[in-house]
């Protein structure tokens, strides 16, 4: 079945590290790609999304590219802040037959950076 | 602040007993989307409502349903509960019925069986 596999946290960073967060998928057609933030006692909050392969979605200094050959959409950013700390969840879309779609999350990736 | 708006924010309850948890989608929406989000399972699509109507179906129990009314706020019932469904319950709204549109998110009710 279709499924998202994430990098199994916590990752911890220092202030102006490099952030990758690995997202790989298994889609059975053509899925359209997201990454979700969830801070701390809050719901989530769509940080970017891309729909085709080789497009790259980005949002306040966060990138990910949708690569079909690799499966992948990893998330980064070149300098992370206090304020980035939170979970981030990779999720896939697929529009099955007529108005029918399936949303699968990954498991969450809790992101902590330290100043 | 999304504007999505969820009541009651917890929840305790005991198993066996049935709650309903109510979602109020952000002025001008018309989709509402339900998730459960619990430490074993993660963050699980439940249900999608379309302008009064259901538009997709995920990984909901027999025991939980859900429908949203004419003035397009939308509730989740679920009942025989059981322990295992303690968990935090999300509901997100956005303009259209296509999922892949932003989805708001609300707080969340966070609801423990005992």
């Amino acid at each position: 079945g279709d499924s998202v596999t994430q990098m199994e946290g916590p990752v911890t960073l220092s202030e102006e590290a490099f952030l990758t967060i690995n997202c790989t998928y298994t889609a059975t057609g053509y899925p359209s790609l997201f990454w979700y933030v969830q801070y701390p006692g809050e719901g989530l909050q769509l940080l970017l999304k891309a729909t085709k392969a080789d497009d790259k979605g980005s949002n306040k200094g966060f990138e990910a590219t949708y690569r079909k050959e690799t499966t992948s959409f990893h998330l980064e950013k070149g300098s992370v802040q206090v304020s980035d700390s939170a979970v981030y969840f990779c999720a896939l879309i697929l529009l099955g037959g007529g108005s029918n779609y399936k949303l699968t999350f990954g498991k969450g990736t809790l992101l902590t950076v330290n100043p | 602040d999304s504007g999505v708006t969820q009541t009651p924010k917890h929840l305790i309850t005991a198993t066996g007993q049935r709650v309903t948890l109510r979602c109020s989608p952000r002025s001008g929406d018309l989709s509402v989307y339900w998730y459960q989000q619990s430490l074993d399972q993660g963050l699980q699509f439940l249900i999608q409502y379309y302008n009064g109507e259901e538009r997709a179906k995920g990984n909901i129990l027999e025991r939980f349903s859900a429908q949203q009314f004419p003035d397009l706020h939308s509730e989740l019932n679920l009942s025989s509960l059981e322990l295992g469904d303690s968990a935090l319950y999300f509901c997100a709204s956005s303009v259209a019925t296509w999922v892949g549109e932003t989805q708001y998110f609300g707080p969340g009710t966070r609801l423990l069986v005992l």
